[in-house]
């Protein structure tokens, strides 16, 4: 399978735990994107690599997220001290360009 | 900052039928525009781009068609099936930054 993978596909953890999310991008793309959504909305963007530079942040990555992408390849997205506010669907895309991203299925987060 | 409006929020219709999902923005200085499907608690997939500079983007019973001046775009759907049942999001590009996304249409087609 040479699409977007994401692990875990489902994560459930009790408020304050950390939590940590993995992207496997398509293997020639050098763009990688983080965007959530909440149900009955649109994916908001997150996070933005080129390679292995983090080349933009949305507002709403507070200081408790943050991710990184080493030597350019997968990325990892961890959530600190979670909050019940973070329940959402994580989604990951890659691109060779600005025009197309592929996503992948997307890492459900349940707060309790 | 672009904000992006999906018209309806959700639609039923009947198998057979054609139908219309419309989409604003309100910065028309995209670079390019495209719709996307998503199936229930999974990822999205691109149906079709559209650039700046093109009118319409066609494939199979899809069609997309943008009016950049006037902010609006519609994908239409011929002859609707219930395997089309999803949700269709719109998605704008203002550039070399991240898509904007609108809030989806969420379609039924009855069989």
């Amino acid at each position: 399978d040479t699409g977007v993978s994401q692990n875990p596909r489902h994560k459930i953890t009790k408020r304050g735990q950390n939590v940590t999310f993995r992207c496997d991008p398509i293997s020639e793309h050098n763009r990688l994107y983080w965007y959530r959504q909440t149900l009955g909305q649109g994916p908001e963007f997150l996070t933005y690599f080129q390679n292995e530079a983090q080349l933009e942040k949305s507002r709403l990555l507070s200081d408790r997220f943050s991710a990184e992408r080493p030597k350019g390849s997968f990325s990892t997205l961890e959530i600190q001290r979670t909050e019940q506010g973070d329940s959402a669907m994580y989604l990951c895309a890659s691109s060779s360009s600005p025009e197309k991203l592929f996503f992948g299925s997307g890492t459900q987060l349940s707060v309790l | 900052k672009q904000e992006v409006t999906q018209i309806p929020a959700a639609l039923s219709v009947p198998e057979g039928e054609n139908l219309v999902l419309n989409c604003s923005f309100t910065d028309s200085a995209i670079y390019n525009l495209q719709w996307f499907r998503q199936d229930p608690g999974k990822g999205l997939t691109s149906l079709l781009l559209i650039q700046s500079s093109q009118r319409e983007q066609t494939s199979g019973r899809l069609n997309a068609s943008l009016d950049k001046s006037s902010g609006r775009s519609t994908l239409y759907i011929a002859a609707s099936q219930p395997g089309d049942s999803a949700t269709y999001l719109c998605a704008v590009s203002p550039g070399n930054t991240p898509l904007v996304f609108g809030k989806g249409t969420r379609l039924s087609v009855i069989a």
